[in-house]
Parts: structure tokens; C-alpha cells; sequence
């Protein structure tokens, strides 16, 4: 399965700042997903990070608020802008190996917390 | 939109004991998944599921693809203390492509 690594591991913001977050793949896969994980709970997804055109983003979620790139096929970002407490949480970047299985596999994730 | 019930959400059980979890859903699915988190970890997939009636092991660990493809169980036997962390279930639905759906989670903690 691919290896996939993310930057930062974990930060401490103030409310009102941004937050851009790196996800780095070993392979060229064919998608990619962000996910929030608020503490306690299930994983949610935030949107489907497409190569070279806009994000599809789930309902809930807006591009103003969590911005994503994907300028190629091994690496991604999700900004979180204008944060507040309530965007304490992990974000988990995730890939699908583009096999006929459509396996789905995880980065560590990225713990946030605004204060 | 698509729900899953997974339960039980929490399970406190001893060293060497068998653990069984399950997922429902309103919906039919045509893939199950079975990942595990360890605490301030990304998910890590066990076991995937593609056929209805499917039975899969990954050594101590055996999940089953509901044969009404609305469900799924998971068994871990013989547990042991790593075994402790969230278990959660997901599923995708039938219909072209489509994102994943997960469950609550199931927490396990193992007593040595």
C-alpha cells in the first residue's frame, strides 16, 4: 500500500489564523480525500481532492473555509482558514491505490487544536 | 444520507477472550472495510470485503460481508493487549463511484 506522510503532525493556532496542512504520497495515486475527525468521534469527509480542478466537497463544507490544491499525482493540500475552536480536531489525509478494489489508506493525521 | 450503525460502541474485555463487533446500514453496500486507530494514529485498514457471503481472515481477525450486503461483523479471537484501540467499520455503496461511509467506531480495550 502506499506510504503516505503528513505535515504538521500536530499544532496549537489562535483563533482567526490558517493552517495549511501537506500530504505527501510515495506513489502517484488517483484519489485523494480529506477527512475530519473531531475527538471522539467517526471520521467525516470533508471533500475529494482532484488533480488539476476544484475539489468536490460534501455537503457542510465550503471551499472558503477549507481550501485544498492537488497540484499533482502524489501530494495535496487542505488549508483551514479562519479558525476557531471548533475546528480542534484531526485531519486525516487519505488515498485510494487505483486498484480495481478501490482500497482506501490513511496518513497519520494531523492533530489541531485553536485556541 | 447513508447511515451505520456499528455496536457495541465500547467493549472492556480480558486477555485471551473473543470479541465480536458488527455493522448495519439502511442501504446496500457493496464494499465493507474494517480499520483499526490507535490512539494519535490514521486509520489502518485489517480486512476488506467485496462479495456478499465473503468470509475473510487477517490471523486472528475474521469479517464477514453480510449476505443482505446491509451488514457486516468483525471477530478478533485469542485477544491481546495490542489489540486495544477503535475498530471502525465502512462501507461504499453500489451505485458507480461513491465515497466511503463510516461507522461510530467500537472501542476496545483488552485487561492483560
Amino acid at each position: 500500500s502506499a506510504v503516505i506522510s503528513q505535515k504538521p503532525s500536530r499544532d496549537i493556532c489562535q483563533r482567526g489564523t490558517s493552517l495549511t496542512i501537506q500530504c505527501q504520497v510515495d506513489s502517484q495515486v488517483t484519489m485523494m480525500f480529506w477527512y475530519r475527525q473531531q475527538p471522539g468521534q467517526s471520521l467525516t469527509l470533508i471533500a475529494t481532492a482532484n488533480q488539476g480542478s476544484e475539489a468536490t466537497y460534501e455537503s457542510g463544507f465550503v471551499i472558503d473555509k477549507f481550501p485544498i490544491s492537488r497540484p499533482n499525482l502524489t501530494f495535496s493540500t487542505l488549508t483551514v482558514s479562519n479558525m476557531s475552536p471548533e475546528d480542534s480536531s484531526i485531519y486525516l489525509c487519505s488515498v485510494e491505490d487505483g486498484s480495481s478494489y478501490n482500497e482506501q489508506f490513511f496518513g497519520p493525521g494531523t492533530r489541531l487544536t485553536v485556541l | 444520507g447513508q447511515q451505520l450503525n456499528q455496536s457495541p460502541q465500547s467493549m472492556f474485555i480480558q486477555e485471551g477472550e473473543d470479541v465480536s463487533m458488527n455493522c448495519t446500514s439502511s442501504s446496500i453496500f457493496n464494499t465493507w472495510l474494517w480499520y483499526k486507530q490507535d490512539p494519535g494514529e490514521g486509520p489502518v485498514l485489517l480486512i476488506a470485503l467485496y462479495k456478499a457471503g465473503e468470509l475473510t481472515s487477517n490471523g486472528r481477525l475474521t469479517a464477514q460481508f453480510g449476505i443482505t450486503r446491509k451488514d457486516s461483523f468483525l471477530n478478533i479471537s485469542a485477544s491481546i493487549p495490542s489489540d486495544v484501540g477503535i475498530y471502525f467499520c465502512a462501507g461504499r455503496f453500489s451505485s458507480g463511484y461513491s465515497t466511503l461511509t463510516f461507522g461510530k467506531g467500537t472501542m476496545l480495550l483488552v485487561s492483560p
